[in-house]
């Protein structure tokens, strides 16, 4: 069975420029998660969603974080303006359903410069 | 509020010591408790999930073990392999169904 797929894999942008993650989730999860990983602490939510809708986008920089997921699948996050500290790995997960095992991707890293 | 607190930061083993790691947690109600495998520059890798105080779970060398205040990640005979960061996460049992992580515990296996 196909993991969780993310791209790109690594991107190194400017300060103030913009950038964006696409994730595919492990075919027939109906959630799906982004995380942020800094270098040396656990991973940190940044949104959640059932299916298409959101279900916790508490922790997410709305003024330069969104996300959507169109259809229920493939998820894309996107950073705009991009500030130094959003340096990190962005880890996309999936899980089947509500209270199931959560499945990561390979990661997404990010270098602001 | 919840919190997750690993020990060590950092563990050096010389092949076949037996050790373990510490996850203390705070939880408003434990629906689950998480350990995940992280190796350099991939994403977490799920080993167990614990529900209940007093289970237990093996998996070749790691059994992880739950009580009401912590879980431990006992590492038998380790080998170098076995070298990675551990994860351990909780999820609550009220609210949305994610994971709040502590910062791990890196592991090195010296041969």
């Amino acid at each position: 069975e196909a993991g969780v797929a993310q791209s790109p894999r690594y991107k190194i942008i400017e300060k103030r420029q913009s950038v964006a993650f696409w994730c595919n989730p492990i075919s027939g999860h109906a959630t799906l998660y982004w995380y942020q990983q800094i270098l040396g602490q656990g991973p940190k939510l940044l949104i959640q969603f059932q299916n298409n809708g959101v279900v916790d986008d508490s922790q997410l920089p709305k003024d330069r974080f969104s996300a959507e997921r169109l259809k229920g699948v493939d998820s894309t996050l996107k950073i705009q303006p991009a500030k130094l500290e959003d340096s990190a790995v962005y880890l996309c997960a999936s899980s089947p359903g509500w209270r199931n095992t959560i499945y990561f991707g390979e990661g997404s890293w990010l270098t602001v410069v | 509020e919840d919190q997750v607190t690993q020990s060590p930061e950092a563990l050096r083993l010389q092949e076949g010591e037996s050790s373990s790691l510490n996850c203390s947690y705070t939880v408003s109600g434990l629906r689950g408790l998480f350990w995940y495998r992280q190796d350099p520059g991939k994403g977490p890798e799920f080993l167990f999930t614990l529900y209940s105080a007093g289970e237990e779970k093996e998996k070749e060398r790691l059994k992880a073990t739950l009580t009401k205040k912590e879980s431990f990640l006992h590492i038998t005979a380790p080998k170098p392999e076995d070298s990675a960061t551990y994860l351990c996460a909780v999820q609550a049992l009220a609210g949305a169904n994610n994971l709040f992580f502590g910062t791990g515990t890196r592991l090195t296996v010296i041969p």
